[in-house]
């Protein structure tokens, strides 16, 4: 079936440590974001990309860096200059100007 | 600061009860306005993608209306059912970015 997704669903990172997540889709789209959710709040924009080999900073980047070298994937790193980054991670994709599929999500905890 | 708020945060509702909730956007670079349902544990799901104002949009016994002049939407739920019990978030775009709403919970109770 295509879709979008997401791992781990859970990953916990000691201070300090850089972690990766994954997001993997399969809908041939050439967009894909990644958003940070934190309770009371709505869905934030970390990055995002339209396009493969190119990305741009969305509202939050502070912290984090992603890749897009193919079409199907685009990993988010929340390195240890992230300060708050204990959060759930929304990864989606969609095509241009049409509406985004997300995936089940990946929750950090740093401990 | 563009600003998207969801009204109720949360509701309970009875079974087979009627209801509506509200999401207020900014009424200038108004582009789209996106309705998703957000199940615990899966992925948000698209429910309406709206673009007109006065436009109004139904699949199966959710539909939504615009006002893009004033800057609100409504989602309504005809004779709810368990299976509506979700997160419904909206989603403001200004075909620069979307600004989301903190959504609204849902709690059928049956």
């Amino acid at each position: 079936d295509g879709g979008i997704t997401q791992s781990p669903k859970y990953l916990f990172r000691k201070e300090g440590q850089n972690v990766t997540l994954s997001c993997e889709q399969n809908l041939n789209h050439d967009a894909m974001y990644w958003y940070r959710q934190d309770p009371g709040q709505g869905l934030r924009l970390i990055y995002y990309s339209q396009i493969v080999n190119d990305f741009q900073k969305g509202d939050i980047a502070e912290g984090y860096s992603v890749s897009r070298e193919k079409k199907e994937s685009f990993p988010l790193t929340v390195t240890s200059a992230q300060k708050n980054p204990t959060a759930f991670y929304l990864c989606a994709s969609s095509i241009v100007d049409g509406e985004l599929f997300f995936g089940e999500g990946s929750r950090l905890t740093v401990l | 600061i563009l600003n998207v708020e969801q009204s109720p945060q949360s509701l309970h509702v009875q079974e087979g009860d009627s209801t509506n909730f509200t999401c207020s956007f900014p009424s200038s670079n108004f582009y789209a306005l996106h309705w998703y349902r957000w199940e615990t544990a899966k992925s948000p799901e698209a429910l309406f993608v709206m673009t007109l104002n006065g436009d109004e949009k139904k699949k199966g016994r959710i539909s939504a209306t615009l006002n893009t002049k004033e800057g609100y939407s409504y989602l309504y739920i005809k004779g709810s059912q368990p299976e509506d019990s979700a997160t419904y978030l909206c989603a403001f775009d200004s075909n620069y970015q979307l600004i989301w709403g903190a959504g609204t919970k849902l709690i059928i109770k049956p």
